[in-house]
């Protein structure tokens, strides 16, 4: 089945830039999302279509995708960024999938 | 702004059947459909299926094809997923979450629902 691999944990100090990245096969076709979840919550949309940006989302999150990889990008992490990340897409059959999932901890 | 409201924490045996209810506060037409995602404890989020509201079309994960359904009713704007031949495996919060008319991105969210398979 089809799999987008992301790294398990990025770590970065406070206004620092937090790069997460999201591998699959089928992104140079389909379109990348991002989510944000916290403990406890449900996941938030924080990127959409591989580069927009929700309205209520800040400007620090941004996203790019070329060929097989999508990133995202914090820019000037703060510390209410800690959170789990996941990528989302959907295959050839346009079903849809999760990334593996990447723990962001800013300190 | 539309919201998403699922039902309260269900336990079940192992073998028998779940049905979690999203209920929205409005069905908007065009290709708005609802998602349902799953999430075990300390796990990643898992796509399960989705149903486009307006058709009733759905498509689910080869994984769950045998025992899953997902039926929406227009009358109470209500989507519901049902997942039978319960395993402990199952255990696991589940998600309803949405997308309206031309947007391409499920960005409402239910608060979840606690399913917990245990004899």
């Amino acid at each position: 089945s089809y799999e987008l691999t992301q790294p398990p944990s990025v770590s970065v100090s406070p206004g620092q830039t937090a790069r997460i990245t999201c591998s699959g096969d089928a992104l140079p076709k389909k379109y990348a999302y991002w989510y944000q979840q916290k403990s406890g919550q449900a996941p938030v949309l924080v990127i959409y279509e591989d580069n927009k940006r929700p309205s209520g989302i800040p400007e620090r999150f941004s996203g790019s995708s070329s060929g097989t990889m999508a990133t995202l990008t914090v820019s000037g992490a703060q510390v209410e960024d800690e959170a789990d990340y996941y990528c989302y897409s959907t295959d050839s059959n346009g079903k849809g999938v999760f990334g593996t999932g990447t723990e962001v901890t800013v300190l | 702004q539309m919201r998403l409201v699922q039902s309260g924490p269900e336990v079940a045996e192992p073998g028998t059947s779940v049905r979690v209810s999203c209920k929205t506060s409005q069905f908007t037409f065009g290709n708005s459909a609802v998602q349902w995602v799953r999430q075990t404890r300390g796990h990643r989020l898992e796509w399960i299926g989705w149903v486009v509201l307006v058709t009733g079309n759905t498509d689910y994960a080869q994984k769950f094809q045998e025992r899953l359904t997902i039926t929406r009713d227009m009358s109470t704007t209500t989507v519901y997923m049902e997942l039978s031949s319960l395993r402990s495996e199952d255990t696991a919060v589940y998600y309803c979450a949405a997308k309206l008319g031309a947007s391409t991105a499920f960005d409402i969210w239910g608060q979840g629902t606690m399913v917990t398979v245990s004899s």
